[in-house]
């Protein structure tokens, strides 16, 4: 069964940057795609951006596409979410979620969230 | 960037059947959208119910079904139970709605 571990809160400060982790284990790590996918509190969801570590493509939501960087370590099964420039408005929980196997679809299974907290 | 639309609240009867639906700013919707459906339930992470329009995951019981109607998604529940209650969103070409809280009373 896929498994998505993240890892812990954060608290930033305003203009600083933040790293949240994913560990991924029972798929296919470098075939199925990860997403990143935020909730502001009582807010909706909101798609970040996504990698398929092999070949490392990115794509990122164009309203984050100065500030995001995804990034994947295939030894270690783990992506990665950088966010610089931080604003309130960043604070959130951030999910990760990983395809199937065969790279055929996105968005199948979800890591239990990290809260990230922004404030001065 | 697209936006998509959702009925903000539905309300449906124990046992009775309700349709969700999910649309897009920039015309009909259709299968090259892949819409995909999401549960979330208050404290929970979401989960996935439907991709690829109309495929259930292994975990969504077979009273969730999806389709394209009308150039909109569909989520249709068919015989609601009250674990049901909960926020659900759609997704189009990686773009979310806004949710419907969906109400089983």
């Amino acid at each position: 069964q896929v498994k998505l571990v993240q890892s812990g809160t954060e608290a930033r400060k305003p203009g600083s940057s933040v790293k949240v982790s994913c560990k991924a284990s029972g798929g296919t790590f470098t075939s199925s795609s990860i997403s990143w996918v935020r909730q502001a509190p009582g807010q909706g969801l909101e798609w970040v951006g996504r990698i398929i570590p092999k070949p490392a493509l990115t794509n990122y939501a164009q309203k984050f596409q100065d500030r995001v960087t995804i990034t994947a370590d295939k030894s270690r099964s783990t992506v990665y979410l950088e966010l610089s420039s931080l604003r309130s408005e960043d604070a959130a929980v951030y999910y990760c979620v990983t395809g199937d196997d065969h790279g055929d679809y996105d968005l199948l299974y979800w890591g239990q969230g990290t809260l990230v907290t922004v404030s001065s | 960037q697209a936006v998509v639309t959702q009925e903000p609240s539905l309300t449906v009867s124990p046992g009775g059947t309700v349709t969700l639906t999910c649309g897009s700013s920039t015309g009909a919707v259709t299968s090259g959208h892949y819409p995909y459906w999401f549960q979330q339930k208050p404290g929970q992470a979401p989960r996935t119910l439907i991709y690829d329009t109309s495929n259930r995951h292994s975990w969504t019981p077979a009273r969730f079904s999806g389709s394209l109607l009308g150039g909109k998604a569909v989520l249709t529940l068919s015989g609601a139970q009250p674990e049901d209650e909960a926020e659900y969103y759609c997704l189009l070409s990686f773009v979310f709605g806004g949710g419907t809280k969906l109400t089983v009373l």
